[in-house]
């Protein structure tokens, strides 16, 4: 295992509620990366986080969210879901620089009804 | 925007069989990345080429970046059921840390 945490599990939300996920990073990396995964796709990136501060984003609106931790950890914030936004969410920490290995956690299945 | 195309999307195969999925790009590459899914889990890390023609074995899987660092591959040899799963490519974004651009993975599926 990676050592990558991310709760919750799963999570059932209703259109036009928020929603907050969390990830606890690997000992030792300093950036994590949130990406969205679709049924049968592969994984969108929507931003990553380096030391407290976005560093990146991906084709995502405002309304994705995020915030990191001076321990590494982060959340996803969504506002206003919608019913595309079910999917696999997936945290990925690693340590700085490009080109690097990223680990993933087990992500969170997140269902908009 | 930097994207990578990967075929093919499904693969069925026997056991024993072997398996190719390729990865191509239109723009030169620094470096490219193998992640596999099993079913029902996360991407797990395979490996990172990064010199132009390199070909890099682990075990059955033998992974190879084109000369001019736009295309590369993922075979297996004779696969077995715990080779179940999607593949994916995946390429750096160009953000400063380093995103990762996937492809959308070939199904890999093995009958027994």
């Amino acid at each position: 295992e990676t050592g990558v945490t991310q709760s919750p599990t799963h999570l059932i939300k209703t259109r036009g509620q928020q929603v907050t996920l969390r990830c606890s990073s690997q000992s030792g990396h300093n950036t994590v990366s949130w990406y969205q995964q679709a049924l049968g796709q592969g994984p969108q990136f929507i931003f990553q986080y380096y030391r407290e501060e976005e560093n990146g984003r991906g084709n995502f609106p405002p309304r994705f969210s995020g915030l990191q931790f001076p321990n590494y950890s982060s959340e996803l914030n969504v506002n206003a879901l919608e019913l595309d936004d079910s999917a696999l969410y997936l945290c990925a920490s690693s340590p700085p620089g490009q080109g690097v290995e990223q680990y993933f956690g087990p992500g969170t299945r997140l269902t908009v009804t | 925007g930097q994207q990578v195309m990967q075929i093919p999307q499904y693969q069925h195969v026997q056991e024993g069989e072997d398996f190719t999925t390729y990865c191509n790009s239109s723009t030169t590459l620094s470096n490219i990345q193998w992640y596999k899914q099993r079913p029902g889990g996360h991407p797990v890390f395979l490996i990172q080429l990064v010199k132009s023609g390199e070909v890099k074995k682990q075990k059955r899987l033998t992974f190879q970046f084109g000369e001019a660092k736009k295309n590369s591959s993922l075979h297996i040899t004779a696969t077995q059921t715990t080779d179940v799963g999607t593949y994916f490519c995946a390429v750096s974004g160009g953000g400063s840390q380093g995103n990762l651009i996937f492809g959308k993975g070939t199904k890999l599926s093995v009958k027994p």
